[in-house]
């Protein structure tokens, strides 16, 4: 029972490098989010995609890029880091007519 | 303006209190309306749907009111394991799912 996998669990960026979390899910869904949540808040949209090929900006899109090549990967690049950019990201997926989200545990990252 | 907003929190309550939490939203037309738990360092889960008709499921019941952009979550009989961070979800066209910032709760013995 996969679900959403995302890595790394944990990494340290320092400032103005660059790095791709990674995001797979296995239950062959449509729908797929990235979202940030700084500590002691809520959820923010990074970006989505509701199928291959296609991919829109979410609430806080700057700074980061996607891309969705197959149905199972929904990767998250992040350029030039910036210390405003330390957060939790969580990764999720949605089956077409179901409500539930399904997210990965998280990934920590922190830039130094 | 947010496009999900929440009470900010924290609530804390003893335990057997009733809680309420609210949300409001901005997007009229938002389609689809959820409420979330969110444990520490935990990803958040599903704790249930908002429909127009309200919902109920065991000590928790989901109000959602589409003219005034408004929607609730009751908690009655609060349980210590209902401690944790209350996310309203609103989804609007296209599959764009907001969380609104969370409300965490307390409940204490």
């Amino acid at each position: 029972n996969a679900g959403v996998t995302q890595t790394p669990k944990f990494r340290i960026l320092k400032i103005g490098q660059s790095m791709t979390l990674q995001c797979t899910q296995d239950m062959n869904h449509n729908y797929m989010y990235w979202y940030r949540q700084d500590p002691g808040m809520g959820l923010k949209l990074i970006y989505y995609s509701v199928g291959a090929g296609i991919t829109d900006k979410g609430e806080v899109p700057n700074g980061y890029n996607v891309s969705r090549s197959t149905t199972e990967d929904f990767p998250l690049r992040l350029e030039l880091a910036a210390p405003s950019q330390t957060s939790v990201y969580f990764c999720a997926s949605r089956p077409d007519r179901e409500n539930t989200i399904y997210f990965g545990e998280g990934s920590w990252l922190t830039v130094v | 303006r947010k496009e999900v907003e929440q009470d900010p929190g924290p609530f804390n309550v003893p335990e057997g209190a009733t809680v309420a939490f609210n949300c409001t939203y901005s997007n009229s037309a938002s389609q689809s309306f959820f409420w979330y738990r969110q444990d520490c360092r935990k990803e958040p889960k599903l704790l249930m749907s908002v429909y127009s008709s309200g919902n109920e499921d065991g000590r928790f019941t989901a109000q959602l009111n589409r003219a005034s952009q408004y929607i609730s979550l009751l908690i009655r009989d609060s349980k210590l394991s209902d401690s944790a961070t209350y996310l309203c979800v609103v989804e609007g066209g296209g599959f764009k799912t907001i969380f609104g910032a969370g409300t965490r709760l307390f409940v204490k013995a």
